[in-house]
C-alpha cells in the first residue's frame, strides 16, 4: 500500500525556518517525481514544488523561489521541503504528493495527509 | 501562468442527482488536466487524469471530458459521500495551477 506521511510542521515566527519531511512507503521512491502542494486556511490548493527522480531537476512556484528548497533522499525513502524566510502568507497545510508519469504525461496519484505550518509572532 | 477557472464555485444538489462542473484554462493545455476531490480536513483524492482517465479504484460514476481549454467533470447518482469540494489542475506547464474549487453541497 502506497503511503506518504508528512511531518515537521509547527508554529514558527516570521523570518524563521522549518524543514518538512515526507516519508514514503509501499513503492520505490526513486522511480517517481515528488511534489509539495499547500492549502492556506479556508483556501484552495496551490502547487509549491516538484523534484525529479535523481534530483537533477526541480521547479518552484514564484512566491517561494529562493526561499524554499525541495530535496529527497531515495535511500531513506524521504522527500523534504526546506522553508526559509517564512512569511505569514506561507501559513498552510502542506501536502506531499506522488507524481506518476505514463502515456507521455505526469500527474498526481497519491497524497499524504498533510502537515500544518503556522507562521506567526 | 495558466489560469484555471471553475464554475460554479458552489453547487447544491440532492442525493441521486447528477451534476457537472466545468473548468476552463486560460490557454490550451491539450488533455493535461486532472480532477481531485477533497473533503474537510482531509487530503485531496485523485479522481481523473488526462482529462478523462479514471484512477484505479475510482467509481465509474465519475467521468471527465474535454481538451484544449474546456473541460467537464460529471458525477452521476450522487451519494452522501460525494459531497465535497472538487478541484481541476493543469499539468502541461509550470507552475502547475489549480482551479479555485467547486463546493458540492447537499440540498
Amino acid at each position: 500500500e502506497v503511503q506518504l506521511v508528512e511531518s515537521g510542521g509547527g508554529l514558527v515566527q516570521p523570518g524563521g525556518s522549518l524543514r518538512l519531511s515526507c516519508a514514503a512507503s509501499g513503492f520505490t521512491l526513486s522511480s517517481y517525481w515528488m511534489s509539495w502542494v499547500r492549502q492556506a486556511p479556508g483556501k484552495g490548493l496551490e502547487w509549491v514544488a516538484n523534484i525529479n527522480q535523481d534530483v537533477s531537476r526541480s521547479h518552484y512556484v514564484g512566491s517561494v523561489t529562493g526561499r524554499f528548497t525541495i530535496s529527497r533522499d531515495n535511500a531513506k525513502n524521504s522527500v523534504y521541503l526546506q522553508m526559509n524566510s517564512l512569511r505569514a502568507e506561507d501559513t498552510a497545510i502542506y501536502f506531499c504528493g506522488r507524481i506518476t508519469c505514463a502515456y507521455a504525461q505526469c500527474f498526481y496519484d497519491y497524497w499524504g495527509q498533510g502537515t500544518l505550518v503556522t507562521v506567526s509572532s | 501562468d495558466i489560469q484555471m477557472t471553475q464554475s460554479p464555485s458552489s453547487l447544491s444538489a440532492s442525493v441521486g442527482d447528477s451534476v457537472t462542473i466545468t473548468c476552463r484554462a486560460s490557454q490550451g493545455i491539450s488533455i493535461h488536466l486532472a480532477w481531485f476531490q477533497q473533503k474537510p480536513g482531509k487530503a485531496p483524492k485523485s479522481l481523473i487524469y488526462a482529462a478523462s482517465s479514471l484512477h484505479s479504484g475510482v467509481p465509474s460514476k465519475f467521468s471527465g471530458s474535454g481538451s484544449g481549454t474546456d473541460f467537464i467533470l460529471t458525477i452521476t447518482s450522487l451519494q452522501p459521500e460525494d459531497f465535497a469540494t472538487y478541484y481541476c489542475q493543469q499539468y502541461t506547464a509550470y507552475p502547475y495551477t489549480f482551479g479555485q474549487g467547486t463546493k458540492l453541497e447537499i440540498k
